[in-house]
């Protein structure tokens, strides 16, 4: 069965501090990755996805299938960065059927 | 442009009863999915709608079920709730079931 896994709940890190969050997935096909956000009282967003290969707001994450990961990087994490971040697997030929990780709290101190 | 509209934003109900979630899609957009999240957990999917079909199913009983309408708006039916229904559940619609999911805000409910 496919799964994604975030291991860590909860992230704290100082502003100007290195970010990643990790993601694990399982699937023996090609899939999709993506990266959601939630910002506090908003809602669920896409941040980014491996196939467009782009950053946005500093965030960047590479698809690696040797070790089934697509772990999500920021060099100087800022405080407004601080919100739910939420890993995504679409499998190649399974049209919209996100298959969402638990979810990881990051939390930027100032 | 108007975004994902969801109704009701909360309500509560009791074991046994039957609820009806509603979901507006964004302009343009032809695919609904639905969700469920339970606390502290990442969204589970549903089902999904495209053009009033269903096109995709998780691992629900047959107790949720669901319809979309011409206009693309849909609705998410429980039958004979369980305590464990209790979650946010959310709406996400698209331009096609290949496309990116635009999420509202969700409805919350609980179940006694």
């Amino acid at each position: 069965a496919q799964r994604v896994t975030q291991p860590e709940k909860l992230l704290s890190v100082f502003k100007g501090a290195p970010v990643e969050l990790k993601c694990n997935y399982s699937y023996s096909g090609s899939p999709e990755l993506f990266w959601y956000v939630q910002y506090s009282r908003q809602r669920l967003q896409l941040l980014l996805r491996h196939i467009s290969r782009e950053s946005i707001k500093g965030f960047t994450a590479d698809l690696n299938k040797g070790e089934t990961s697509f772990h999500l990087k920021k060099p100087f994490a800022q405080e407004e960065d601080s919100a739910m971040y939420y890993c995504a697997l679409r499998r190649g030929n399974q049209g919209g059927k996100l298959i969402f990780g638990q979810g990881t709290e990051l939390s930027v101190k100032p | 442009e108007t975004g994902v509209t969801q109704s009701p934003t909360h309500l509560i109900k009791t074991r046994g009863q039957q609820v009806t979630l509603r979901c507006s899609s964004q302009s343009g957009h032809n695919t609904v999915s639905w969700y469920q999240q339970a606390l502290g957990q990442g969204p589970q999917f549903i089902f999904q709608y495209y053009r009033e079909e269903e096109n995709g199913r998780g691992n629900f009983p047959p107790r949720f079920s669901g319809l979309q309408f011409p206009n693309y708006s849909s609705e998410l039916n429980v039958n004979a709730l369980e305590l464990d229904d209790s979650a946010l559940y959310l709406c996400a619609s698209s331009r096609d079931s290949y496309n990116e999911q635009f999420f509202g805000p969700g409805t919350r409910l609980t179940v006694l």
